[in-house]
């Protein structure tokens, strides 16, 4: 089946370190996104890309960045941790050819990130 | 801006209860709207969606319909299961700026009991 997988799933790091999450997915979409989960806040969006060329800082991009390899790729740095990006991270993906104007998403199984 | 606003949870039924989720919207645009839904350590998946005024989304027996006058897209579910527990998010997606850009509610968690 075609996917969006993440790794790593589960992450444990010290304030102050650098972090990758990458993402990949197989569905062959143009589109892809990092969100971030918080109880209370639902899923915010901290960056999105339309094609590897095409970068954008959504709602929530302070202190982080992001690398869209290939269109299959697309990781996101923590460059130095804090405790307050303690989150559940998503990857996300949309198709602008099948997608038509309703952009749906489909999501990665996340990573789950604390920060010490 | 968007927003949306969901009822909060959690929710706790009883197996075979009719379920309602709240949902109001506000949108600057004509938006499409949807339904995610979240289990237990996987990403979220799309449950429904409607893409414009009076259109009914369902699946897997949950419907919600599209409510211009009210700015609504409630979720229900006419007999919920244990399998139904989960977390679901509304989410709206607005074409206007020339990005759909898609806005998540905060989530509702629900669980079924036996």
């Amino acid at each position: 089946d075609a996917d969006v997988t993440q790794t790593p799933r589960n992450r444990i790091t010290k304030t102050g370190k650098r972090i990758m999450l990458e993402c990949s997915q197989t569905k062959g979409h143009d589109r892809m996104y990092w969100y971030r989960q918080d109880p209370g806040l639902g899923l915010r969006l901290i960056y999105y890309s339309f094609d590897v060329k095409d970068i954008n800082k959504g709602e929530i991009s302070d202190g982080y960045s992001v690398s869209r390899q290939a269109q299959a790729k697309f990781s996101l740095s923590l460059e130095s941790a804090i405790p307050n990006q303690t989150a559940l991270y998503f990857c996300a993906t949309s198709d602008r050819r099948t997608g038509g104007s309703y952009n749906e998403q489909f999501f990665g199984p996340g990573t789950r990130l604390t920060v010490l | 801006g968007n927003s949306v606003t969901q009822m909060e949870g959690p929710v706790t039924l009883s197996e075979e209860a009719f379920l309602t989720i709240n949902c109001t919207y506000t949108a600057t645009g004509y938006p499409s709207l949807f339904w995610y839904v979240q289990y237990p350590g996987e990403g979220l998946q799309l449950l429904l969606k409607a893409t414009k005024a009076d259109d009914k989304g369902s699946n897997k027996g949950f419907e919600a319909t599209y409510r211009k006058e009210t700015t609504s897209f409630h979720l229900e579910k006419g007999s919920v299961q244990v399998s139904d527990s989960a977390v679901y998010f509304c989410a709206l997606s607005d074409p206007s700026g020339g990005y759909q850009k898609v806005t998540f509610g905060t989530g509702t968690k629900l669980q079924v009991i036996p």
